[in-house]
């Protein structure tokens, strides 16, 4: 497709369901990234895939969650165990690749609204 | 204190004003400047990249870059109804790593 694709748009979990949040990214993209966007508030990063590589995930919040990009495309964010603080929309973007020129410029998807009750 | 500082708004201003909008950083190693907007229930769309000081216009929009004083600054001409959104600024910390703002909300009133 033309941009980045997310899905589902909305997710609504009882708490303690594990959840699984896609993203495919723009066609050719190597970089995929991962933020966490709660009400009010500009995204935080949550980790970074380079193809199928996880090279940084520094950002995620507990053991609970955890991402993959087995193929280095469609890309996965899952959170086991959710708890009523993971509410937030889940942003993917991706970006050609790392460097100048602007190839770092991310795009974004519209994102997943997470609510846990 | 966050490493990216930038006011919530809400900022309303009436149809045809010149609208500013500004953050703050505190990481002298930031070269990599952009602008996002992010209508509601939409993912943020990039209007404006710059790297390091300097001025850069496109359009209805300037963004300004000022490394010495840690500032930047988008400025949006003759604004329109269809501007209203948040407007969030964010920065590259190393390769990849993108900083943001909070976002300011933005109200045109036609």
């Amino acid at each position: 497709g033309a941009g980045v694709s997310q899905s589902p748009r909305y997710k609504v979990a009882k708490r303690g369901q594990d959840v699984a949040l896609r993203c495919d990214p723009i066609s050719g993209h190597v970089s995929l990234f991962w933020y966490q966007q709660a009400l009010g508030q500009g995204p935080e990063f949550l980790t970074y895939f380079q193809n199928e590589a996880q090279l940084d995930k520094s950002g995620l919040p507990s053991d609970r969650f955890f991402a993959e990009r087995p193929e280095g495309s469609v890309s996965t964010l899952k959170i086991q165990r959710t708890q009523q603080e993971d509410s937030a929309v889940y942003l993917c973007a991706s970006s050609l690749a790392l460097g100048q020129n602007m190839k770092n410029i991310q795009y974004f998807g519209a994102g997943t609204r997470l609510s846990v009750l | 204190q966050k490493e990216v500082e930038q006011d919530p708004g809400p900022l309303s201003v009436p149809e045809g004003a010149i609208v500013s909008l500004n953050c703050t950083y505190s990481n002298s190693a930031f070269q990599y400047f952009m602008w996002y907007r992010q209508y509601s229930r939409k993912g943020p769309e990039l209007l404006m990249y710059t790297y390091s000081s300097g001025n850069k216009e496109d359009g209805r929009f300037t963004a300004q870059v000022d490394k010495s004083s840690k500032y930047i600054s988008l400025f949006i001409r003759d604004s329109q109804p269809s501007d209203s959104a948040t407007y969030l600024c964010a920065m590259i910390s190393g390769t990849y790593k993108y900083i943001f703002g909070t976002g300011t909300r933005l109200k045109v009133l036609a």
